[in-house]
């Protein structure tokens, strides 16, 4: 159990379209989603924590009209990137939780999304 | 802030010779989560320690949780070419975040 997907796996766009990921738990019901994005060989950064149905939380330095989350359902969360530039370029992967009655705080990974900004 | 330090930072093996990464945080935590990326992949969740001086061991790797809850380690009892990744450690935050490592990216040469 505790999969999760995401979907695309893999998007190039050019300079100033937008681009919409989404994650899905595909198994249980996720109390929140957290979005990262990952440059090559560093860590993962949080961008932003979503509940469904509230307003994200994002982390300083994230700009949250740039990057619109919705959290529409305990399923499904989306990232959307807007008017994507190329410094936008990156790994960006969500993860999910089930809650505090479950391993605490444990964090489910989609598979992440490349995203190539031309 | 709360910060979650990981040392080394890169470590080269034989295959076959153990490996060890520590963890340390600037807090104490209610538990420790390790993870295991892949090149190329995303991370996956290994296992989570909760007590204080906890040890757990999955088949050759071996957490443990130090006394005071502010340290971790992982140690890869005589390394294999699968075992090369990235290995984080993360621990709660606020919000249900969780604080995270830099990570320990392992080579194994065969």
């Amino acid at each position: 159990g505790a999969v999760v997907s995401q979907h695309p796996s893999w998007v190039i766009c050019k300079s100033g379209t937008s681009v919409k990921i989404e994650c899905r738990s595909l198994d249980f019901q996720a109390t929140t989603m957290f979005w990262y994005r990952q440059f090559p060989k560093q860590s993962l950064m949080l961008m932003a924590t979503s509940n469904e149905g509230s307003k994200a939380t994002y982390e300083q330095g994230v700009e949250k009209d740039k990057f619109l989350i919705n959290h529409a359902s305990l399923t499904l969360s989306t990232l959307t990137v807007t008017s994507a530039h190329p410094e936008d370029s990156s790994f960006y992967i969500c993860s999910a939780s089930r809650g505090t009655a479950h391993p605490q705080e444990t964090q489910y990974f989609g598979p992440g999304t490349r995203l190539l900004v031309l | 802030g709360q910060q979650v330090m990981q040392i080394p930072q890169y470590q080269h093996v034989q295959e076959g010779e153990d490996f060890t990464t520590y963890c340390n945080s600037s807090t104490t935590l209610s538990n420790i989560q390790w993870y295991k990326q892949r090149p190329g992949g995303h991370p996956v969740f290994l296992i989570q320690l909760v007590k204080s001086g906890e040890v757990k061991k999955q088949k050759r790797l071996t957490f443990q949780f130090g006394e005071a809850k502010k340290n971790s380690s992982l140690h890869i009892t005589a390394t294999q070419t699968t075992d090369v990744g990235t290995y984080f450690c993360a621990g709660p935050g606020n919000n249900r975040k969780l604080i995270w490592g830099l990570g320990t990216s392992l080579a194994v040469n065969p």
